[in-house]
């Protein structure tokens, strides 16, 4: 029974590339959520999607960022014209319902060189 | 918003000694407190949560007690082992929106043998 996986775990990127991170849910879940790490700190909550629909993006930088998770596939969370400030690692969770424990996937690590 | 702090950051304790984790929140709200466990690499994993209805909850040498009057909820981890080093987060989550977990700084925690 495979967990969130995300996938690249590590991503290199130069100033003003654009960065794409995937993630599928676990089995039997339809609910997604893009949380990011910076270097030390708590993860914070950026967006919340269902399949088709974005439900709470207010945790995503107005500019360059960007959630999907279409019918089919997994969600991707991108990011263009990267910076160094979008350096972090980048974790997608995963949950039955909307509400109650989040299952997280082992994370995407982004440095903009 | 809600806002959660996390003290201390970093702790250090002789294997065999407890370890305890205390966290504060704000919006009086909140009604599940999870605390996630991350190793170095890895993503978060869920060690145990408490919900408002209930003042403490246990699992073999794990519990977390949750004082609603004073906003703030514990982690007590007793007879610590090498394997219990890790970042510990704790996090809340307001009354509208359970998926949007507000979360700690973090605690590091070191268990030396």
């Amino acid at each position: 029974n495979a967990g969130v996986m995300q996938n690249p775990r590590h991503l290199v990127r130069r100033r003003g590339q654009e960065a794409r991170l995937r993630c599928s849910p676990m089995k039997g879940h339809s609910h997604v959520y893009w949380y990011r790490q910076l270097p030390e700190e708590g993860l914070k909550f950026m967006v919340y999607l269902q399949k088709e629909n974005i439900i709470d993006e207010s945790g995503m930088p107005k500019e360059r960022f960007s959630a999907e998770f279409p019918k089919e596939g997994p969600s991707i969370l991108r990011i263009q014209q990267v910076v160094r400030g979008d350096s972090a690692a980048y974790f997608c969770a995963s949950s039955p319902k909307g509400s109650g424990e989040l299952f997280f996937g082992e994370g995407s690590r982004l440095t903009v060189l | 918003g809600e806002n959660v702090e996390q003290h201390p950051s970093t702790l250090s304790v002789q294997e065999g000694d407890s370890a305890v984790i205390k966290c504060t929140y704000s919006d009086s709200a909140s009604n599940y407190f999870p605390w996630y466990k991350q190793e170095l690499g890895k993503g978060p994993q869920l060690i145990i949560d408490i919900r408002s209805n209930v003042g403490e909850k246990k699992d073999q040498r794990i519990a977390v007690t949750l004082n609603k009057t004073a906003k703030h909820f514990s982690l007590h981890i007793t007879e610590t082992q090498p394997e219990d080093s890790a970042v510990y987060f704790c996090a809340a989550t307001p009354g509208a929106g359970t998926y949007k977990y507000i979360f700690g700084t973090g605690t590091r925690l070191k268990v030396l043998a």
